[in-house]
């Protein structure tokens, strides 16, 4: 059983342009979360997805930011217009439901804005 | 709303002393508590958890912690280091009454095993 998938490890983009992140969750998970790790800081949750709905978004910036979980594929973490600020790693995460299970984390999506 | 606290930004251990990690959490229902450990540009991976039963919780690589009820207190225990414990340590909770289901996560606690 794969664990959690992300990619790309690495992503460099240009202030302005779009990077887009994906994450494969675990086989048999239907919750994912995804997380942003700013340097020398903890983790901040962004956004809680199950399959084609968003369930908590409270911790995603208004603008430019977006997140979608479809039927069928990875889950989509999209940056319009990035920014310098947007530079940190992204971590997703999987669980099978809510309640009293772990989730499992992927590797995360370093993003460098150039 | 809930919360967590790693009073400690860094903790320092000579190898084969025993190592507790602190942490305490604010929640309005039942918690649900977790360890995660990260190392240098990895993921976090998963400790140990506390549902309910025995305050004393065993995990991963020899690990355990303390359900503290009263105290709101979770603290991360091993009985003797080892160098390669050095990682980045995290306390999280999820809130039984919190439909939302995220887990919030303290800040971190860098652990520091030296020879």
């Amino acid at each position: 059983n794969a664990g959690v998938m992300q990619n790309p490890r690495h992503l460099v983009r240009r202030r302005g342009q779009e990077a887009r992140l994906r994450c494969s969750p675990m086989k048999g998970h239907s919750h994912v979360y995804w997380y942003r790790q700013l340097p020398e800081e903890g983790l901040k949750f962004m956004v809680y997805l199950q399959k084609e709905n968003i369930i908590d978004e409270s911790g995603m910036p208004k603008e430019r930011f977006s997140a979608e979980f479809p039927k069928e594929g990875p889950s989509i973490l999209r940056i319009q217009q990035v920014v310098r600020g947007d530079s940190a790693a992204y971590f997703c995460a999987s669980s099978p439901r809510q309640g009293n299970t772990e989730a499992f984390f992927g590797q995360g999506t370093r993003l460098t804005v150039v | 709303a809930q919360s967590v606290a790693q009073p400690e930004d860094q903790v320092n251990v000579a190898e084969g002393n025993p190592l507790t990690v602190k942490c305490t959490y604010s929640v309005s229902g039942n918690p649900y508590l977790f360890w995660y450990v990260q190392y240098p540009n990895r993921g976090l991976q998963f400790l140990l958890k506390y549902i309910t039963g025995d305050n004393l919780v065993k995990g991963s690589y020899g690990f355990e912690a303390e359900f503290n009820k009263s105290q709101t207190s979770f603290h991360l225990k091993k009985p003797s280091a080892l160098v390669s414990d050095s990682a980045l340590y995290f306390c999280a909770v999820r809130d039984e009454d919190n439909q939302g289901g995220k887990l919030i996560f303290g800040q971190g606690t860098e652990l520091s095993v030296k020879p």
